[in-house]
C-alpha cells in the first residue's frame, strides 16, 4: 500500500508567502526525501533528512521530521511564481525502493 | 549534456502493439529504475537495476520486460499494450544506497488509443 499521504493536495498562495505541504506516512522509515516535480517534467530531488534528523535546512526550505507522529513537512518561504510545481515526499524503508506519496499542486501567483 | 534522458518523449500507438522506451544516464551511476507515474499524478517503481542486475520487480505484467545492456543504459519493452498502460514512464538513476538522490529524466508519456 502507499506510504505516504501528503495534504494538503492542493495549494494556492501569492508570491511572498510562504508555503507549508505535510506528510504522512505509516511505517518506520531509514530516511524521508522531498522531490519537485514541474509541468511536463520529471522529479528533482530538493532535500533529504534522515530518520534521526529533526530539521533541515536548504535555501529557502526547511523540512521537519517526527518519527513519533511518522509524519514531515515542507516549508518553502518567501515563494516565487517559479516555485509552481508538484511536491511529493518519497519514504526510504531499506527495502531499496523509494515510496512516493500523490504530491501537493502548489500554484504561486504573481 | 542531459543527465538522464529518455526516447521518445511521446509514444501514441494502437492497443495490442508493442513498443519501447529507452533510458541513457551519463552520471556514472550503478543503480536505474523504472516508474508508471498514472494520471492523478501517483508514482510507482516497476524495476530497479543496479549493475545491470534487476534487483526489483514490482509486480509488474510480464508484457513489461527491462533489458539492462549496460550500466549507463535501461530500456523498458512492452508487448501487447492495452488501454490500462496508458501513463507517463519516468526512467530514473542513482548511485546505490536509499540515502542517495534520484535523477529523473523527462518521462514517456505512453498514450493507448
Amino acid at each position: 500500500s502507499q506510504q505516504g499521504e501528503e495534504d494538503p493536495q492542493a495549494l494556492s498562495i501569492q508570491e511572498g508567502e510562504n508555503a507549508t505541504m505535510n506528510c504522512s506516512y505509516k511505517t518506520s522509515i531509514n530516511n524521508l526525501q522531498w522531490y519537485r516535480q514541474n509541468s511536463g517534467r520529471g522529479l528533482v530531488h530538493l532535500i533529504l533528512i534522515r530518520s534521526n534528523e529533526r530539521e533541515k535546512h536548504s535555501g529557502r526550505l526547511r523540512v521537519t521530521l517526527d518519527t513519533s507522529k511518522k509524519s514531515s513537512s515542507l516549508l518553502i518561504t518567501a515563494s516565487r511564481a517559479a516555485d509552481t510545481a508538484s511536491y511529493f515526499c518519497a519514504t526510504w524503508s531499506g527495502g531499496g525502493k523509494l515510496i512516493f506519496g500523490q504530491g501537493t499542486e502548489l500554484s504561486v501567483k504573481p | 549534456d542531459t543527465a538522464v534522458s529518455q526516447t521518445p518523449k511521446y509514444l501514441v500507438t494502437q492497443m495490442g502493439n508493442d513498443k519501447s522506451i529507452k533510458c541513457e544516464q551519463n552520471l556514472g551511476h550503478d543503480t536505474m529504475y523504472w516508474y508508471k507515474q498514472d494520471s492523478k499524478k501517483f508514482l510507482k517503481i516497476m524495476f530497479s537495476y543496479n549493475n545491470k542486475e534487476l534487483i526489483i520487480n514490482e509486480t509488474v505484467p510480464n508484457r513489461f520486460s527491462p533489458k539492462s545492456p549496460d550500466k549507463a543504459h535501461l530500456n523498458l519493452h512492452i508487448n501487447s499494450l492495452e488501454l490500462g498502460d496508458s501513463a507517463v514512464y519516468f526512467c530514473a538513476s542513482s548511485q546505490a544506497g536509499g540515502d542517495q538522490p534520484q535523477h529523473f529524466g523527462d518521462g514517456t508519456r505512453l498514450s493507448i488509443l
